[in-house]
């Protein structure tokens, strides 16, 4: 069964200061990773997705990394808007079950000024 | 690009009674459509997949009687939740793929039942 991990669950954060969250999984037939944002009350907000181990992608203060076992969302000089619940999703194909995404629980991020 | 929008945003409904969500692909066409739910604090819990024109798949635990989910065309899908009761509030999400496998989501629609 696919199952994806992401820690810390709550992450606070002065302004500025520099963070990264885990997303650590195991699944069968990876077709890749998924990183989303979600404010409160909305759905999630697609940010990148990573398809092979060592590729990294770039957006703002946000960087992803993969590895074979976990990906990285690193937060740089971070800014209060940058505050949400960072989910983490992969995604695999089986006959069995087609094409899923399976989340991790999130990481809930609080920048404060 | 990559619009998906659902309507209502939020709903009451009295137990008992049926409740109708539509969830559509505003600027591309949705091969595929899933639904989810989420409780407070809580990360999203996949309900079901469908493909436009066939019968939905629903994930272990969800009672298909009870969410109807028709995908009649490539840019709607619908859930419809049958006799509701008050632990059938949530937050409900759907999300589709165009071409490629990302999956983008509509804004959420939350259900109160009382």
């Amino acid at each position: 069964e696919d199952q994806v991990t992401q820690s810390p669950e709550a992450l606070r954060l002065q302004e500025g200061e520099s963070s990264s969250l885990n997303c650590s999984y195991t699944v069968s037939g990876l077709r890749g990773l998924f990183w989303y944002r979600q404010d409160p009350g909305k759905g999630p907000e697609f940010l990148f997705t990573l398809y092979s181990a060592g590729e990294e992608k770039e957006k703002e203060r946000l960087k992803a990394t993969l590895t074979k076992k976990e990906s990285f969302l690193h937060i740089t000089a971070p800014k209060p808007e940058d505050s949400a619940t960072y989910l983490c999703a992969v995604h695999s194909y089986s006959k069995a079950a087609g094409n899923k995404l399976t989340f991790g629980g999130g990481t809930r991020v609080l920048v404060k000024p | 690009g990559a619009v998906v929008s659902q309507h209502p945003s939020w709903v009451i409904c009295k137990s008992g009674t049926s409740v109708k969500i539509e969830c559509r692909s505003l600027d591309f066409q949705a091969t595929t459509m899933f639904w989810y739910r989420q409780f407070p604090k809580q990360s999203l819990m996949l309900m079901a997949t469908s493909n436009e024109g066939s019968k939905a798949t629903y994930e272990q635990g969800v009672e298909k009687d009870k969410f109807l989910i028709n995908h009649a065309s490539l840019t709607l899908s619908t859930l419809t939740v049958t006799s509701a009761h008050p632990e059938d509030s949530s937050f409900y999400i759907c999300s589709a793929t165009g071409s490629g496998y990302e999956q983008y989501f509509g804004p959420g629609t939350r259900l109160t039942v009382t």
